[in-house]
């Protein structure tokens, strides 16, 4: 069974400030893939982002970077140089291969971006 | 608007009632996936379909639960004598490929359902 656990239930941070996201997950198999969605108060999910397991190069996008660590199973996500519009809940998620992509997600970060 | 979308955004109902919803996936994708998702909890997977084939549903989904994708284009979630544990954002997305790796599942506003 896959797993993932996001332990900050919720952070607050002052604008401008870097802010980080632990995700940490659980699965046997060794192909699979990682995914950060945004929920904005609007309730929608946006895509962030997707790592394979094969891949563990890191990623950054504008303010956004990836940390992807096999070793220690986990794939953490810094929003640099926070803006008010950066607040919303947060979350991992894992598929594995072969189970027609499902995703298995954490239980959420909420963010707080204050001036 | 291209993106996913599902009707009604809110529903309000009386136990013992049946609700039904609908998703309208992006177009060319061809698999569509119903989540539900609970207060301050992420989505839960209850069934995915490949085009009209229903192909797994997950032992959340009570017999109450029915689902269809008819022509492999919208879909519909149908909850018959619904309880308060029901109550719930019922959030279907959609995804292009049949590969793993083209799996990125692009999700609707999603529907709240409220069970009195």
């Amino acid at each position: 069974a896959q797993k993932v656990t996001q332990a900050q239930t919720e952070i607050s941070v002052v604008e401008k400030e870097d802010v980080t996201l632990d995700c940490v997950y659980e699965t046997r198999d060794t192909t699979y893939y990682l995914f950060w969605y945004k929920q904005p108060p609007s309730g929608e999910l946006v895509f962030l982002i997707r790592r394979n397991s094969f891949d563990e190069q890191n990623e950054i996008s504008g303010r956004y970077s990836w940390n992807f660590q096999k070793s220690t199973s986990s794939f953490n996500f810094t929003i640099t140089a926070s803006q008010v519009v950066d607040s919303a809940v947060y979350f991992c998620a894992l598929s594995v291969s072969g189970t027609a992509s499902k995703l298995t997600f954490g239980t959420g970060t909420r963010l707080q971006v204050t001036l | 608007d291209t993106g996913v979308s599902q009707n009604p955004r809110h529903k309000i109902t009386k136990r013992g009632q049946n609700v039904t919803f609908r998703c309208d996936p992006i177009s060319e994708h061809n698999r569509l996936y119903w989540y539900r998702q609970t207060l301050g909890q992420g989505p839960e997977f209850l069934t995915y379909f490949q085009n009209e084939a229903q192909l797994e549903k997950s032992r959340l989904l009570s017999d109450r639960f029915s689902a269809e994708r008819p022509k492999g284009s919208f879909s519909t979630l149908e909850i018959q004598r619904t309880e308060q544990g029901d109550s719930a954002m019922y959030l279907c997305a959609s995804s292009h490929g049949f590969r793993d790796r083209d799996n990125e599942q692009f999700f609707g506003p999603g529907t709240r359902l409220t069970v009195l």
